[in-house]
């Protein structure tokens, strides 16, 4: 059976602090790994990683993916009260239908 | 990037009652889903809506609860039917604007019964 798995599943940490969130999956045919921000309602996209070892890098976001050992992370450096929201990992389903698995979430507080 | 539309952002309905969701992209895309969250809860696909047929359910989801339309490429529904307060979630969709890429979801509904 498909699944994600993140840990920690909450963390609250102060302004300026670095973060580290975990997702590992098991998926029998893998194309991609997905992080995504939700702060209300809406999950906004940040990274898709296919290759294991290459770093995707956005201002003061970045992840990397491990095929092998079947996890990614996403760290956040730096981080600002803005940063605040529940992410998100996510795989397509081995059904080749389309259909995201999702983990459940890792809640992040940044406090001031 | 698209624009994707959800509407209505939130309601609050009675039991018994349906409910239709609106989803409009600026674009035409290929693939539209429909995914539900629960109080808590992380997101699990409802169905794929598929422009001008059926739309494929996913286990634990069916037709008569959850009828879904796409009658073109930028366009689609999601009706919830015979409301209960097991109903109440956020209601998304999601569009693949480019084949196996990453899907961009609308704003969401929250949908509340009393």
């Amino acid at each position: 059976e498909d699944k994600v798995v993140q840990s920690p599943l909450s963390l609250v940490v102060h302004e300026g602090d670095t973060v580290t969130l975990n997702c590992s999956y098991e998926v029998t045919n893998f194309r991609s790994l997905l992080w995504y921000k939700q702060e209300k309602k809406a999950p906004t996209f940040l990274f898709m990683l296919t290759s294991s070892g290459i770093e995707k890098k956005s201002g003061r976001l970045s992840s990397i993916l491990d095929k092998k050992e079947l996890f990614s992370i996403l760290n956040i450096t730096a981080t600002q009260t803005g940063d605040s929201a529940i992410y998100l990992c996510a795989v397509p389903g081995s059904g080749n239908t389309g259909k995201l698995i999702f983990g459940q979430g890792t809640t992040l507080q940044v406090k001031p | 990037s698209a624009v994707i539309s959800q509407k209505p952002s939130r309601d609050i309905c009675q039991r018994g009652t349906s409910l239709t969701i609106q989803c409009q992209v600026d674009s035409q895309v290929t693939m539209m889903f429909w995914y539900r969250q629960q109080p808590g809860q992380s997101l699990t696909l409802i169905a794929t809506a598929n422009q001008g047929s059926e739309a494929t359910y996913e286990s634990g989801f069916v037709i008569d609860k959850f009828p879904i339309s796409r009658p073109n490429l930028t366009f689609s529904t999601l009706t919830v039917s015979n409301m209960s307060p097991e109903d109440s979630s956020i209601y998304l969709c999601s569009v693949e604007l480019t084949g196996r890429g990453p899907q961009h979801f609308g704003d969401g509904t929250r949908l509340s019964i009393l």
